[in-house]
């Protein structure tokens, strides 16, 4: 059975900082690309960032760019979300998912909530 | 990075209603477009993806189609659990696969 399950998440002042992990099971990890997707209360899906299967190509959104790094050890079976300079609008639930070949979503995990406040 | 929208961004529809929600990309993606289903405090749902194929498991009332730049999700006749959220997200641009701003199905 597929697995994604995320932590890090937590309360941090403007500014700050916090590091997201996921930690996978049930599949091959090294076989597929995966991505952070967020969802604001209330709002709708953002797509933040994504990682190819070795972490050679990687994207990410116009609204995080330069202050998120996405990583991953597929040693460890583990996906990360280093975020800095953090703002009030970062405040989200922030889910690992795996991607498809065609780029598509199967498996996501629960996610887990970031709350930017002063 | 490539834009996505979608139309209407909310719809009243009855069971056995036919409902059809349009998303365009702002330049073209091929057939590079997926379609969730998400419903409140639930993960979304992969429904179709590659623009036209039926995620293994969706009814087969769900469908989509288009290419290039304009796509099209329908349910040919609404259930009542198909009252949702549906977002279409675009997989062409390398590892920045931008989610549409959603379209909301409720109850008339």
């Amino acid at each position: 059975e597929v697995q994604l399950v995320e932590s890090g998440g937590g309360v941090v002042r403007p500014g700050g900082s916090l590091r997201l992990s996921c930690a996978a099971s049930g599949f091959t990890f090294d076989d597929y690309g995966m991505s952070w997707v967020r969802q604001a209360p209330g709002k709708g899906l953002e797509w933040v960032s994504g990682i190819n299967w070795n972490g050679g190509s990687t994207g990410y959104a116009d609204s995080v760019k330069g202050r998120f790094t996405i990583s991953r050890d597929n040693a460890k079976n583990s996906l990360y979300l280093q975020m800095n300079s953090l703002r009030a609008e970062d405040t989200a639930l922030y889910h690992c998912a795996r991607v498809s070949w065609v780029g598509a979503i199967y498996y996501w995990g629960q996610g887990t909530l970031v709350t930017v406040s002063s | 990075d490539i834009q996505m929208t979608q139309s209407p961004s909310s719809l009243s529809a009855s069971v056995g209603d036919r409902v059809t929600i349009t998303c365009r990309a702002s330049q073209s993606i091929s057939s590079y477009l997926n379609w969730y289903q998400q419903k409140p405090g639930k993960a979304p749902k992969l429904l179709i993806y590659a623009a036209s194929s039926l995620q293994s498991g969706v009814p087969s009332r769900f469908s989509g189609s288009g290419s290039g730049t304009d796509f099209t999700l329908t349910i040919s006749s609404l259930q009542p659990e198909d009252f949702a959220t549906y977002y279409c997200q675009q997989s062409y641009s390398t590892w920045i696969f931008t989610f549409g701003p959603g379209t909301k199905v409720d109850i008339k």
